[in-house]
């Protein structure tokens, strides 16, 4: 059972264009939701996380849009650069849980072209 | 500081072979992941050390798999007689423990069985 559910697989964006990554959930447990960029033979680093009791939290040129009642988020990247070509997973913990694992979605490969 | 470190970054072992891969956490870090990454898909969780307490092993894919965490700093992840089914990325990730401590991913080992 797919817990966390990401589309679309793959996204290819113009420079300068916005780049939009959703994501859906089941488990009403989850209390924390990252967003990781992973990079080829890199292993995947935190780009931003949200709280379900936030709407919305921006960092730079990234955010987070949250919707509580739909179980759903989504991460905006405003004026893609190329440099920010690699794939985006989001995930979900449960911190009320026995382990603070990640249950991360399938991921989406972003192509930015200049 | 140093991060997350991995070894061997690449491995091929012929099926039936065993085969260890370490990791080497961020300093005070008390908690340790393992995940698995298939090729195009998202890390899924393995196993979970709070110091030297392997705390969740649900993720192990099957009996073939251990892992363990003796002074509660560097983890081995072990996999005995070797299928093609266990050809992956091996993810370790530490963080400080706790609510919404990052966790701090390793570059991987890559286990390709022959």
């Amino acid at each position: 059972q797919q817990q966390v559910k990401q589309s679309p697989q793959s996204l290819i964006v113009q420079k300068g264009g916005i780049s939009i990554i959703n994501c859906a959930y089941e488990n009403t447990a989850f209390d924390y939701f990252p967003w990781y960029q992973q990079f080829p033979g890199k292993g995947p680093a935190l780009l931003i996380a949200i709280r379900p009791d936030v709407s919305e939290k921006k960092e730079g040129r990234f955010t987070i849009s949250f919707n509580k009642s739909a179980k759903q988020f989504s991460l905006h990247i405003m004026d893609s650069q190329p440099g920010d070509s690699a794939t985006y997973f989001c995930a979900a913990v449960n911190y009320g849980g026995a382990t603070n694992k990640l249950i991360f979605g399938t991921g989406t490969l972003l192509a930015v072209q200049p | 500081g140093a991060g997350v470190s991995q070894s061997p970054r690449y491995k091929v072992a012929k099926r039936g072979q065993d085969v260890a891969l370490r990791c080497d956490p961020i300093s005070g870090h008390v908690s340790l992941f393992w995940y698995q990454q298939a090729l195009g898909q998202g890390p899924e969780f393995l196993t979970y050390f709070q110091n030297e307490a392997q705390l969740d092993k649900s993720g192990l894919p099957s009996d073939r798999f251990f892992a363990e965490r003796p002074e509660g700093s560097v983890s081995t992840l072990k996999i005995q007689r070797t299928q093609q089914e266990d050809s992956a990325v091996y993810l370790c990730a530490s963080s400080l423990g706790g609510t919404y401590n990052e966790q701090f991913f390793g570059p991987g080992t890559r286990l390709t069985v022959l």
